[in-house]
C-alpha cells in the first residue's frame, strides 16, 4: 500500500537557523513527490516537486529537497529560517495507478519560527 | 494565468441546512479534485473528476454530499443536510492532465464552512 509519513507533527526553530522537515514514503510504483506549504487561512502553494529527474530539487523561497530512493525519503530543508516560513507543510506523493493519478498526503508538519 | 477560483470563501450555516460550493479550475485543466480539510489535519480527498467523469469518489459521504462537473469545466460540491462534523475547509484543486504523475496540482484558497 502507498503511504506518506511526515515524521514530525511540529518543528520549532529560531530565525536564521536551518530547517529540516522529514518525509518518508512507501510506494510500489515510481512516484512523483511534492512539498506544499499552507499559510494560515490560505490554500496550498507548491514549494517544489520531484519527477524522476535530478534528485536534488530546488524550490521557491530557498527551500530544497533531496529524493533518496534507498531511504524512501524526501526531506525538505532550508539553510536559514525566516519568520515568514512559519506555516503548515505537506509532503504529497503522486502516482499513476489504476488508470488515473492518485494523491496521497502526509499529515502535515507545523513549522514555528522564533525570533 | 488565473488560478483556481472558489466561492464562497466563508459560510456559516446551522446543522441540517444545505450549502453549495463552487470551483472554477485553471483553464484547460482536465482533472479536478475536491478535498475536505478539518482543522489540524491534512486534506482528505472527497471526489476526483477527469473532465466530466468521476474517477474516485470512494471517500465521499454520498448520503449527504454530492458533486458534479457537468460540462467538464467548473464544479459544484453540495452538502445536504449539514452536520457539525462537516465544519472544515473545502479545497478545490486542478491539474492539467490525468496522464503522468508529475504535473503540478494547483489549489484554490478554499471555502471555509462552519456548521453551528
Amino acid at each position: 500500500a502507498q503511504s506518506v509519513t511526515q515524521l514530525d507533527s511540529h518543528v520549532s526553530v529560531s530565525e536564521g537557523t536551518p530547517v529540516l522537515l522529514r518525509c518518508n514514503y512507501s510506494s510500489s510504483y515510481s512516484p512523483s513527490l511534492f512539498w506544499y506549504v499552507q499559510h494560515p487561512n490560505k490554500g496550498l502553494q507548491l514549494l517544489l516537486k520531484y519527477t524522476s529527474a535530478a534528485t536534488l530539487v530546488k524550490g521557491i523561497n530557498g527551500f530544497e529537497a533531496e529524493f533518496k530512493k534507498s531511504e524512501t525519503s524526501f526531506h525538505l530543508t532550508k539553510p536559514s529560517a525566516h519568520m515568514s516560513d512559519a506555516a503548515e507543510y505537506f509532503c504529497v506523493v503522486s502516482l499513476f495507478s489504476g488508470g488515473y493519478n492518485k494523491l496521497i498526503f502526509g499529515a502535515g508538519t507545523r513549522l514555528a519560527v522564533h525570533p | 494565468e488565473a488560478g483556481v477560483a472558489q466561492s464562497p470563501r466563508y459560510k456559516i450555516i446551522e446543522k441540517r441546512q444545505s450549502v453549495a460550493f463552487w470551483c472554477n479550475p485553471i483553464s484547460g485543466h482536465a482533472t479536478l479534485y475536491w478535498y475536505q480539510q478539518i482543522l489540524g489535519q491534512g486534506p482528505k480527498l472527497l471526489i476526483q473528476f477527469q473532465n466530466n467523469g468521476v474517477v474516485d469518489d470512494s471517500q465521499l459521504p454520498k448520503d449527504r454530499f454530492s458533486a458534479e462537473r457537468l460540462k467538464g469545466v467548473d464544479s459544484t460540491l453540495k452538502i445536504q443536510p449539514a452536520k457539525l462534523e462537516d465544519s472544515a475547509v473545502y479545497l478545490c484543486a486542478s491539474r492539467p492532465t490525468n496522464v503522468g504523475s508529475g504535473n503540478t496540482i494547483y489549489f484554490g484558497e478554499g471555502s471555509w464552512l462552519t456548521v453551528v
